[in-house]
């Protein structure tokens, strides 16, 4: 799977917006972009996916760049439970193929 | 709906026992089937997966072993436990031959210590 680039860690308060970045240079034409996100002593969870165009869910959206270098995920109105490590993560079109997970962004949410 | 069973929530096993952890789905069949762990502090690194019944890829050589010995039951087995197995180990499925675009969903985990 081609590698994502994410900060580290982001800061957010509550109620407002938060944009989460992932570059994502190497992608191939094959590649969906898959966000997760895993609260404390929790298995991940998914949030959305796309391909190419933007994505929208009751969670999240998903803004994909033209060039599909980068993407961003969008929480329109962040809570307090929204605190988690977001993962940014490439997956190819072979069936049965794991997500390799890196190290994400972890989000604090602050009152 | 489909669900996704694992236990135990948590374990403390002493060095050199034996693991068995065990995970089920319901709802789907021929899921594919994933187990994972995750040292504390760091991130979360693919053990095995499995596309159907005797069927094993391992990532990653270690200590640690799978079998799938029913379309919707993954064992994660150890014969003699590690000091370094120590960690949360999560479990997860994903809808079979839907490739890139399906999402796994993942179990609440165990928390194995190895004391």
């Amino acid at each position: 799977d081609a590698k994502t680039t994410q900060p580290n860690s982001m800061e957010s308060n509550e109620e407002e917006p938060v944009h989460l970045p992932c570059n994502h240079s190497t992608i191939s034409g094959t590649d969906y972009i898959h966000w997760y996100r895993q609260l404390p002593s929790q298995g991940p969870e998914y949030v959305i996916h796309g391909l190419t165009s933007n994505v929208n869910n009751r969670m999240a959206s998903l803004a994909i760049a033209e060039d599909r270098k980068s993407s961003t995920l969008i929480l329109h109105r962040a809570t307090l439970r929204d605190a988690a490590v977001y993962y940014c993560i490439l997956r190819d079109r072979q069936a049965g193929t794991a997500l390799i997970f890196g190290k994400g962004t972890t989000l604090s949410v602050s009152s | 709906s489909q669900t996704i069973h694992q236990w135990p929530a948590t374990l403390v096993q002493p060095v050199g026992s034996p693991l068995s952890l065990e995970c089920t789905v319901e709802g789907t069949s021929n899921p594919n089937l994933y187990w994972y762990r995750q040292a504390a502090g760091r991130g979360l690194q693919l053990l095995f997966y499995s596309v159907g019944i005797g069927q094993i890829s391992s990532e990653v050589p270690q200590n640690l072993s799978a079998s799938r010995p029913q379309d919707r039951q993954f064992i994660l087995s150890s014969k003699k436990l590690l000091l370094s197995d120590s960690g949360f180990y999560l479990c997860a499925w994903s809808r079979p031959g839907t490739g890139s675009y399906s999402p796994l969903h993942f179990g609440n985990g165990t928390r194995l210590t190895v004391t």
